[in-house]
């Protein structure tokens, strides 16, 4: 059975920086393309970033230069570190696994895990 | 940036209906869009990728279809657990996309 579990959401104020990481299980994230979506308070969805098994990485253009995608092999593990945070960063994260190897078919998904950005 | 356009916004239904969600691309997309379900507190669920190719284990009453600018999602006869909000996703260029959603109501 497949699991990916995020954590390291919460509070924190504009200009902060705070690091979410989707722990994987069944699934091997190093293998695979991993992704992070998010989702507004009652908004739709939103692509935020990819890690190919290759390493390479991409950004949604609302976060490039800001966010910076990445992986544990070793911890079997995906991060999302972001700096910078605005108002407009505040969403539930999910961690979305893509085992079509890169035709971004997401078949796998996490909890997700919230960030509020706030003063 | 590709846009997609899903419609309509919310639909209202009754168990058993057969419904239609229609998503339009800004450009030709050839079959890449994916279809999800998600449920509130919970994470989307792929439903149908390729346009038309069912996800395992998901139930024959889904269906998608459509290439080039303008795909549909049909459920033939709702169930209960199908009341849902659905999304519709572009896959053939980066940045990648969602429609804005479709919210599906008893």
């Amino acid at each position: 059975e497949v699991l990916l579990v995020e954590s390291g959401g919460g509070l924190i104020q504009p200009g902060g920086s705070l690091r979410l990481s989707c722990a994987a299980s069944g699934f091997t994230v190093s293998s695979n393309f991993m992704n992070w979506v998010r989702q507004a308070p009652g908004k739709g969805l939103e692509w935020v970033s990819v890690i190919h098994s290759g390493g390479t990485t991409n950004y949604a253009d609302s976060v490039k230069g800001r966010f910076t995608v990445s992986r544990d092999n070793s911890k079997n593990t995906l991060y999302l570190q972001m700096n910078s945070l605005r108002a407009e960063d505040t969403a539930l994260y999910f961690c979305a696994g893509d085992s079509s190897n890169g035709w971004y078919r997401f078949d796998y998904w996490g909890q997700g895990t919230l960030v509020t950005v706030s003063s | 940036d590709i846009q997609m356009t899903q419609s309509p916004s919310s639909l209202s239904a009754s168990v058993g209906d057969r419904v239609t969600i229609t998503c339009r691309a800004s450009q030709s997309i050839r079959n890449s869009v994916n279809w999800y379900q998600q449920k509130p507190g919970k994470a989307p669920k792929l439903l149908i990728y390729d346009a038309s190719t069912l996800q395992g284990g998901v139930p024959s009453r889904f269906s998608g279809s459509g290439s080039g600018t303008d795909f549909t999602l049909s459920i033939s006869s709702l169930q209960p657990e199908d009341f849902a909000t659905y999304y519709c996703q572009q896959t053939y260029n980066s940045p990648i996309g969602f429609g804005q959603g479709t919210r599906l109501d008893i």
